[in-house]
């Protein structure tokens, strides 16, 4: 089963300041992940995905993520926060192994980050 | 760019009142796939369809049905609502289910649910 986990319900952050957005996956066959950016009553708005390639995915909105293999992360960066960024941040992880759940996405439980001026 | 459109963006139903909820996917994409997201809760997904056949089956209760249409757009319909079912639900568009395994989801504002 693919699932991922978001050990951090809340993040705090100065503007100015690096972020970071923890997540960590579990999958059979390779991973397929993703971030997805979601501002108060809107849809999902996707910023970056790892599919191969680069351990570092450069993303919309100055936004980066390190894949890590051997820890199983995935995790949300950025070098200076905005106070824009604030926003609920979902990790997500495709499924991609043949069968009837080939598509689907699983979502972590979400990130809220705050960046205060 | 165009993007996935939903409608409407609010509804508010009485409990075993029914509901339709609608999706128009971006040009060229033949996957739908639809969510449902409680209060502080994570999307969930309840179904998909790929080329106007059901795809894959999440967690829908009985008392929903979908389906595809010909013109890709995609109808998600609510029977014998219950207050559980106030949510907001996404639909989301992508090309092919795995054909291109790099296609993202791309989610449209979702249409919010209240039931009283």
């Amino acid at each position: 089963a693919q699932s991922v986990a978001q050990p951090e319900d809340q993040v705090n952050v100065a503007e100015g300041n690096p972020l970071t957005v923890k997540c960590t996956y579990s999958v059979s066959g390779n991973p397929y992940l993703f971030w997805y950016v979601q501002y108060p009553n809107r849809g999902l708005q996707f910023l970056l995905k790892y599919i191969t390639g680069d351990n570092l995915v450069k993303g919309s909105y100055g936004f980066e993520a390190e894949f890590n293999k051997s820890q199983t992360s995935f995790h949300l960066k950025k070098p200076s926060a905005l106070v824009s960024d604030s926003a609920l941040y979902f990790c997500a992880v495709r499924d991609m192994n043949r069968g009837s759940t080939l598509g689907r996405l699983y979502f972590g439980r979400g990130t809220q980050l705050t960046v205060w001026p | 760019a165009a993007g996935v459109i939903q409608s409407p963006r609010h509804l508010i139903k009485e409990k075993r009142e029914t509901a339709t909820l609608k999706c128009y996917p971006i040009p060229r994409h033949d996957t739908v796939y639809w969510y449902q997201q409680g209060p502080g809760q994570d999307p969930q997904f309840l179904i998909s369809f790929y080329e106007k056949m059901q795809s894959d089956k999440g967690s829908i209760p009985d008392r929903f049905s979908a389906q595809q249409f010909s013109d890709y757009h995609s109808e998600l319909n609510m029977s014998s609502l219950e207050l559980g079912d106030s949510a907001l639900y996404f639909c989301a568009s992508s090309l092919g289910t795995g054909g291109i395994p790099n296609s993202p989801l791309h989610f449209g504002n979702g249409t919010r649910l209240t039931v009283t």
